[in-house]
Formats: C-alpha cells, sequence, structure tokens
C-alpha cells in the first residue's frame, strides 16, 4: 500500500512570508509528483508536477524534489491571503499511473 | 473548453438506499476517474477508465459500488445499499490519458450524505 504522509496543519503564516509545505512517500519507485490547492467546498486544483529531482519554479510557487530522501516540498513565496487553503500531495509511478494523494496541508495566511 | 460536468451536486439519502451520480468529462478526455474525498482526507481513487474500459478498481467496494462508462464519454458511478460511512465528496476527473496527470481535471463533486 502506498503511502503519503503530510502535516495535517494547520500552517499558519503572515502575509509576504514564505510558506513550506511538506510531503514524504513511501513507494521508493514513484515517479511523478504533484501539488493540488483546494479550497473549501471545492474541487482540487493542480498548481504544480515536478518528475526530475531539485527544483522547479513557476512563479510564487517551487516545488522540490529529493527522491533518496522520498522527500517533495512546495513553497510559496510572498504567501497572500488568497493562498489559504489545503494543499494536497499526490504521488504515482512505480508501474502505476495511479495516483495516492495525502491528506492534505492546511494554509492560513493573515495579514 | 468546457470543464468536467456532475450531477447532482448534492444528494441526502438514508442509509441502505441507493444513489447514483453522473459525470461527463472534458471533450476528448479518454481517461476518467472517480474519486472518494471523506471529510479531513485526500480523495480516495475509487475506480480509472480508459475509454469504456477499467483500468484500475482494486479500491473500489465492489460489494456495494459499481460504475460504468458505456460508450467512453461519460460515466455513472452507483452505491447500493448506502451506509454511513459512504458520506462523502465523490469527485470525477478527467485526463487525455492516464499518463497525463499534470493535465487531470476535476469537477466540481457530488457531497453525499447518508443519515
Amino acid at each position: 500500500q502506498k503511502e503519503v504522509e503530510q502535516n495535517s496543519g494547520p500552517l499558519s503564516v503572515p502575509e509576504g512570508a514564505i510558506a513550506s509545505l511538506n510531503c514524504t512517500y513511501s513507494d521508493r519507485g514513484s515517479q511523478s509528483f504533484f501539488w493540488y490547492r483546494q479550497y473549501s467546498g471545492k474541487s482540487p486544483e493542480l498548481i504544480m508536477f515536478i518528475y526530475s529531482n531539485g527544483d522547479k519554479e513557476d512563479g510564487r510557487f517551487t516545488a522540490q524534489l529529493n527522491k533518496a530522501s522520498q522527500y517533495v516540498s512546495l513553497l510559496i513565496r510572498d504567501s497572500q491571503p488568497s493562498d489559504s487553503a489545503t494543499y494536497l500531495c499526490a504521488v504515482s509511478g512505480g508501474g502505476s499511473y495511479i495516483p495516492t494523494f495525502g491528506r492534505g496541508t492546511s494554509l492560513i495566511v493573515h495579514p | 473548453e468546457a470543464g468536467v460536468a456532475q450531477s447532482p451536486r448534492y444528494k441526502i439519502i438514508e442509509k441502505r438506499q441507493s444513489v447514483a451520480f453522473w459525470c461527463n468529462p472534458i471533450s476528448g478526455h479518454a481517461t476518467l476517474y472517480w474519486y472518494q474525498q471523506i471529510l479531513g482526507q485526500g480523495p480516495k481513487l475509487l475506480i480509472q477508465f480508459q475509454n469504456n474500459g477499467v483500468v484500475d478498481d482494486s479500491q473500489l467496494p465492489k460489494d456495494r459500488f459499481s460504475a460504468e462508462r458505456l460508450k467512453g464519454v461519460d460515466s455513472t458511478l452507483k452505491i447500493q445499499p448506502a451506509k454511513l460511512e459512504d458520506s462523502a465528496v465523490y469527485l470525477c476527473a478527467s485526463s487525455l490519458e492516464a499518463a497525463a496527470l499534470n493535465e487531470q481535471f476535476f469537477g466540481p463533486g457530488t457531497r453525499l450524505t447518508v443519515l
């Protein structure tokens, strides 16, 4: 059974700060890693994906992958109150395209 | 481009009753997914279709859940009979192909409450 672990939070950061969200996974064969944002009462929305070790940047978002440590993170720079949501980490690969989601981390950005 | 459509948006039933959900994926998307998201948890894949064939249904409780995608386009998910623990949001998603998880789009979901 593949597992994806996230701290449920809430993670509270002030506006303008860097928010750091973390995720670990159990299947060493995993190849694809995704971050989704889910506002309360809404469906998940893909914001980042990463396949290779290292960093991938897209605007204020940076995904970091370390396959040796089985660890993936999401950094949000210049956090805004509109970033307040639950962030879901999802992992796939190891012979399957079936995604496994973590339970999500709740982020609160306060003014 | 229209998104993934689902209906109904909300459903309240009593335990042991039956319920069905409908999903229409984005046009041209061959892969369709049904997820169950219980409050406070991440989505759990119930079943994945590639066109009208089942790719994976290993986490579908087959004694009470069934799903079909007969013409390779829209899909229905049925629960019969429902249990209290089936209370959740049922999310449908689609992508061009199974490998294209970076282009997986979710519908608005159906919130099911079982009393």
